[in-house]
């Protein structure tokens, strides 16, 4: 059975620093990871899809890294500002159907 | 611009009655889902769709039910509302075949007293 977990649960850095947040799944046959940010009270927005044949998305200040042999995906954000101030989920889909395995996500808190 | 929308955003209903929480989406995917978010337990599946006519139980389904009649929509019904249903539910949709990102609702915060 596939699990999905995210380390660590709560970061808080200062404002400009560079961050990498990580996500790990136990089962490496997967079709594609995703990753969310979701705001408190909101819902979650889709930050970058990785499909299985590739290593990296970019986007903006957003940086996410795939290495299925290992089981481990990262999502780097340069220059952090207090608006992407946070939580992170990360979520893959391990089959043939299009169901999603989320982690438990990451709370970022970047201080001004 | 295309997008899901979930209807009510809040809702407060009594143990044992029937509540239905509605998903609408504009994107005309042909894959739905229903989550719900608790603390501690992160993202849960709880019934998805890939078309018209088609369910499926995710999951944690037990207490809840979906239809799908048209591509738009898929509403969640609990049968017969529990304490334990308390929770956040999320729908979300994405196209069916090749990219499969997947698009998120704003939630629906329903309690159960």
């Amino acid at each position: 059975k596939q699990e999905v977990t995210q380390i660590p649960a709560a970061l808080s850095v200062p404002e400009g620093e560079n961050l990498v947040l990580n996500c790990s799944f136990t089962d490496s046959a997967i079709y594609n990871l995703q990753w969310f940010r979701q705001d408190p009270g909101k819902g979650l927005t889709s930050l970058l899809l990785i499909q299985s044949s590739q290593r990296e998305q970019t986007s903006g200040r957003l940086n996410a890294s795939l290495d299925k042999s290992s089981g481990r995906s990262t999502l780097y954000i340069a220059a952090s500002q207090p608006g992407d101030s946070a939580t992170y989920l990360c979520a893959v889909r391990g089959d043939s159907s299009y169901k999603l395995i989320f982690g438990s996500g990451t709370r970022l808190l970047v201080r001004p | 611009d295309a997008e899901i929308t979930q209807s009510p955003r809040h809702k407060i209903t009594e143990t044992g009655r029937q509540v239905t929480l509605a998903c609408h989406q504009t994107w005309n995917h042909n894959n739905m889902f229903w989550y719900r978010q608790d603390l501690g337990h992160g993202l849960r599946l709880i019934h998805y769709s890939y078309g018209v006519h088609d369910t499926n139980k995710g999951e944690v389904s037990d207490g809840y039910s979906v239809s799908r009649s048209n591509t738009e929509d898929l509403p969640l019904t609990l049968e017969s509302a529990a304490s334990s249903q308390t929770s956040v539910y999320f729908c979300a949709s994405s196209v069916g075949v090749g990219n499969t990102e997947a698009f998120f609702g704003q939630g629906t915060r329903l309690t159960v007293v």
